[in-house]
């Protein structure tokens, strides 16, 4: 079992809609969970990070944390051809024994987004 | 303010040789991650280094080192290169060692033939 896993895709919506794009985890010591876009031939960018579980709202994007469920979500509101990218789910484990989690994120694969006009 | 920035921007290699990448985090970043992507691997840690010192490690052969200098910029090196080693390399900074989460450079885009 991958430590992050995202639905696979790819996913095409149509301008306007409510993009969804899902990650599950498999430790349940993760900490802190962010969301990364790629634009293809570019690095990551950071859209948004949570810690607690519920909502976490900024602008068109809101996260969802559901840590029982072992479960992170990214939805778009009202999305844009410009949203059309690779989303990028990252975690920090927390280190085993003897181990640290410093500077170290896991990604999932990445879900390539494609928003149509 | 100036993002990560990363020098290389491409560089391609033999077999055989070595390869230094170099990254100047945002100012007054002191926490700096590398990381490897590839298309099939997607991506994968390779180390972390704060204060100079490095604190954690991925897994990846002892031909993959880095280090950190006293003003938080940071250099990686692969020697012996192999083909396999072509990727995007990429280079993250945080001011908090990452709890609101890593900046990221352009990134060293390294070919191996």
């Amino acid at each position: 079992q991958k430590e992050v896993e995202q639905n696979s895709g790819p996913l095409s919506v149509p301008e306007g809609a409510i993009a969804s794009l899902n990650c599950t985890y498999s430790d349940r010591g993760s900490q802190s969970f962010f969301w990364y876009r790629q634009y293809s031939g570019k690095s990551p960018e950071l859209i948004m990070f949570i810690y607690s579980n519920g909502d976490k709202e900024d602008g068109r994007f809101t996260a969802q944390l559901n840590k029982a469920s072992q479960y992170v979500s990214l939805l778009i509101r009202d999305s844009q051809p410009s949203d059309s990218a690779t989303y990028l789910c990252a975690v920090t484990i927390p280190p085993y024994a003897g181990g640290t989690s410093y500077g170290k994120l896991t990604f999932g694969q990445g879900t390539i987004l494609t928003v149509h006009p | 303010k100036a993002g990560v920035t990363q020098t290389p921007r491409y560089l391609i290699k033999t077999r055989g040789q070595q390869v230094t990448l170099s990254c100047s985090p945002i100012s007054g970043h002191r926490s700096v991650s590398w990381y490897q992507q590839t298309p099939g691997q997607g991506l994968q840690f390779l180390f972390e280094y704060f204060s100079e010192t490095q604190r954690n490690k991925g897994n990846f052969p002892g031909r993959f080192s880095g280090r950190q200098f006293s003003n938080s910029r940071s250099e990686m090196n692969v020697s012996t290169l192999e083909l396999g080693d072509s990727a995007l390399y990429l280079c993250a900074s945080s001011l908090d060692g990452g709890t609101r989460g890593y900046t990221f450079g352009s990134g060293t885009r390294l070919t191996v033939v």
